[in-house]
C-alpha cells in the first residue's frame, strides 16, 4: 500500500493563476482532509471531504474549495493564487470515524510568485 | 476558540537524558489530543492519542485538564527521536479537524 499518494510534488504559479492539487487516500479510507502548512507553522484545517461531500470547512476564503470523487480520491483547488499561498499543502485521509486519525501524503509545495 | 501552544520552538538534549516536549491548549469542551511527529525526509504522523493511554516508543503523555497541558516524554532520549513534533487538538463537530501547534524540533545529541 503506497499510502497517501499526492500530486504533483512541486509547483510554481504567478499571482491571479489557477492551481488543482490531487490526492489519493489510503487503501480503505474514505474519508480525506487537506491542510495548509505555512514555513515554521504547524498544519492548519482548510476542509473535509465524505461521501463527495465538504464536511466541514476550516477558516479559509472561498477561493479554496474541492472535490471527491467516487473512488474516494480527492482534488483541491485555489484560484485568484495570492503570494501568501505558497505553502505545504497536506493531504490526509482517514475513516470516517475516527476522523482524527489521520494518515497524511508528503504534500504538494506551492510557490506563488 | 481552540487554541495549541507549543512554546519551544527548539529544543536539544543528550542521548539518554530525560526529554519533555510542552504543549498546552485552550478548549471550552471535552478535549481530545494528539502528538504527531515527522521524522527527517518522512511524512507526518501519529504518534499518538491521549485516548489510547499507550507508550509508543517510550513516549507518553498525559493530559492535565487543570493545567490545560498535554506534555510529551520520555525517560530516556535516543538518537533516532530527533524530529519535529507537533501537538494537536481535535475540534467539536463531526469532522474533527485538528487544531495543530507550531511544533518543537527536537534534536537529541549524542
Amino acid at each position: 500500500d503506497a499510502g497517501v499518494t499526492q500530486s504533483p510534488t512541486h509547483l510554481i504559479k504567478t499571482r491571479g493563476q489557477q492551481v488543482t492539487l490531487r490526492c489519493s487516500p489510503k487503501s480503505g479510507h474514505d474519508t480525506v482532509s487537506w491542510y495548509q502548512q505555512a514555513l515554521g507553522q504547524g498544519p492548519q484545517f482548510i476542509f473535509q471531504y465524505y461521501e463527495e461531500e465538504e464536511r466541514q470547512r476550516g477558516n479559509f476564503p472561498d477561493r479554496f474549495s474541492g472535490h471527491q470523487f467516487p473512488n474516494y480520491s480527492s482534488e483541491l483547488n485555489v484560484n485568484a493564487l495570492l503570494l501568501g499561498d505558497s505553502a505545504l499543502y497536506l493531504c490526509a485521509s482517514s475513516l470516517v470515524v475516527p476522523a482524527n486519525v489521520l494518515t497524511f501524503g508528503a504534500g504538494s509545495r506551492l510557490t506563488v510568485l | 476558540a481552540q487554541r495549541v501552544t507549543q512554546p519551544e520552538k527548539l529544543l536539544s538534549v543528550f542521548k539518554g537524558a530525560p526529554v519533555e516536549l510542552k504543549c498546552n491548549y485552550s478548549y471550552s469542551g471535552s478535549p481530545e489530543l494528539f502528538w504527531y511527529v515527522q521524522y527527517s525526509r518522512q511524512r507526518l504522523q501519529l504518534l499518538l492519542r491521549h485516548i489510547s493511554r499507550e507508550s509508543i516508543k517510550g513516549f507518553t503523555a498525559d493530559l492535565n485538564k487543570g493545567e490545560t497541558s498535554f506534555h510529551l516524554k520520555k525517560p530516556f532520549a535516543q538518537e533516532e527521536d530527533s524530529a519535529m513534533y507537533y501537538c494537536a487538538l481535535s475540534g467539536p463537530g463531526s469532522a474533527r479537524q485538528l487544531t495543530f501547534g507550531s511544533g518543537t524540533q527536537l534534536t537529541v545529541l549524542p
